[in-house]
């Protein structure tokens, strides 16, 4: 079965800085990894995804993720937060059979401090 | 190209009443997913729907639920006899085939009160 753990649930960072937001998953089979971005009182925007293509993914507004297999992390980053990134972030997984339904970490808060 | 609708954004009910949430797929998607968010956690699957058939309902609560998505409209989730408990948002997503590697592209949600 697969699963998702978010390391910490919430982060704060200073704006300029850089942003680090941990995953890690399980998966017995080559998974599908998605981060999600939620503004307060928001839908869910799709930041970026990996496929098992190439290891490093490059998402919207800056920000990219690694997947790295042999510590089954996949670890969003972004080289200088903006005041506008503080939302909440999801990692996703998708089951890789059956109905292909995600799979949610319990998110992070991401705060940016002026 | 609209995204994937849904309404109303916000529903309030007494508990005892019915609530019905609706979502409109992305235009060409004949697979819809409902997802609950309850205060302060992740998005648990509820349901997975093609047209006319409900695929997995792995995730609805036995009772009180139901969800449909008929040849021709919306896909529909039905909450009956609502209680304080159901309060949560009630996200719709859709996406255009099958697999682990399809995007499923969210609505903006339905933030459910239950007074």
């Amino acid at each position: 079965a697969q699963s998702v753990t978010q390391l910490d649930s919430h982060v704060s960072v200073s704006e300029g800085t850089p942003v680090l937001l941990r995953c890690n998953y399980s998966s017995s089979y080559s998974p599908s990894l998605f981060w999600y971005v939620q503004h307060p009182n928001k839908g869910l925007q799709l930041l970026l995804k990996y496929t098992s293509a190439a290891t490093l993914v490059k998402g919207i507004n800056g920000f990219e993720a690694e997947f790295k297999k042999s510590e089954t992390s996949f670890h969003l980053t972004k080289p200088s937060a903006h005041m506008s990134d503080a939302a909440e972030y999801f990692c996703v997984v998708s089951t890789t059979s059956g109905t292909y339904k995600y799979i949610f970490g319990t998110g992070t808060r991401l705060k940016v401090l002026a | 190209n609209a995204g994937v609708m849904q309404n109303p954004r916000h529903l309030v009910r007494r508990r005892g009443q019915e609530a019905r949430l609706r979502c409109s797929p992305m235009k060409g998607h004949s697979h819809v997913y409902w997802y609950r968010q309850l205060p302060e956690e992740g998005l648990k699957f509820m349901v997975y729907l093609q047209k006319e058939n409900i695929i997995d309902e792995s995730g609805m609560p036995k009772e009180r639920f139901s969800a449909e998505f008929p040849k021709e409209g919306p896909s529909i989730l039905r909450i009956q006899q609502v209680v304080r408990g159901d309060s949560a948002a009630y996200f719709c997503a859709s996406s255009m085939r099958q697999g682990n590697t399809d995007t499923q592209y969210f609505g903006p949600g339905t933030r459910l009160t239950v007074l």
